[in-house]
């Protein structure tokens, strides 16, 4: 089983819409969980953290469940310009390895 | 404000030829990383170094060396190129506390021959 697996996608949802992706981690350990934001094959960048009690950050929402070990991102009120891929990263901490999950390519229509 | 910088940007190879990427951080952190990323596979963990000193295997580090040079630079080595390792390599730094973001460098865009 893959460290961190997420749902690639495409996700093609209609501007104004909400839409949330899931991500998995598998090992229990882990202790830091991000959200990252990459377009077009730039450098990922961070859109936000995950804590344990939830965290918004205006039109975002971030969830993480430790004990079933998943991390979700909903997006509220959609913008084309959130056309992007989203990547789920678990940071086990212990000797401070990154992993990332594959991507969510997400497309918001007009 | 220079962040993480990689050098070089592109680079077209032949197969064996050897190459160092290099990259260097500012932000006086203790972590730092090489990925590469493949259509549909995602950033994928090569190599990675949480202190001075120490480098640690990631997911697919065969093909690939590493030195943490000092705190500030952490180069990547393909000692005899493949057209397999055709790919965009990031790298990255984090301070390496809980809770911290990784910053990324632009990325290499490598073609090997």
């Amino acid at each position: 089983r893959k460290e961190v697996e997420q749902d690639p996608g495409p996700f093609n949802v209609p501007e104004g819409a909400t839409v949330a992706f899931n991500c998995t981690y598998s090992n229990s350990a882990s202790q830091s969980f991000f959200w990252y934001r990459q377009d077009c094959r730039k450098e990922p960048k961070l859109l936000m953290s995950v804590y344990s009690s939830g965290n918004e950050d205006g039109r975002f929402t971030a969830q993480l469940n430790r004990a079933s070990q998943y991390i979700s991102l909903l997006i509220r009120d959609s913008k084309l310009s959130d056309s992007a891929t989203y990547l789920c990263v678990v940071n086990m901490n212990r000797d401070d390895k990154i992993i990332f999950g594959k991507g969510t390519r997400l497309h918001i229509l007009p | 404000n220079a962040g993480v910088t990689q050098t070089p940007k592109f680079q077209v190879l032949k197969t064996g030829q050897s190459m160092t990427l290099q990259c260097a951080q500012d932000m006086n952190h203790n972590s730092m990383y090489w990925y590469r990323q493949d259509p549909g596979m995602g950033l994928r963990l090569i190599y990675y170094s949480a202190s001075e000193g120490t480098t640690d295997k990631g997911e697919v580090p065969n093909g690939y060396n590493v030195s943490r040079l000092n705190k500030r630079e952490f180069s990547l080595r393909l000692e005899s190129a493949a057209p397999s390792q055709t790919s965009v390599y990031f790298c990255a730094s984090s301070t390496g506390a809980m809770n911290t973001e990784a910053f990324f460098g632009q990325g290499t865009r490598l073609t090997v021959v």
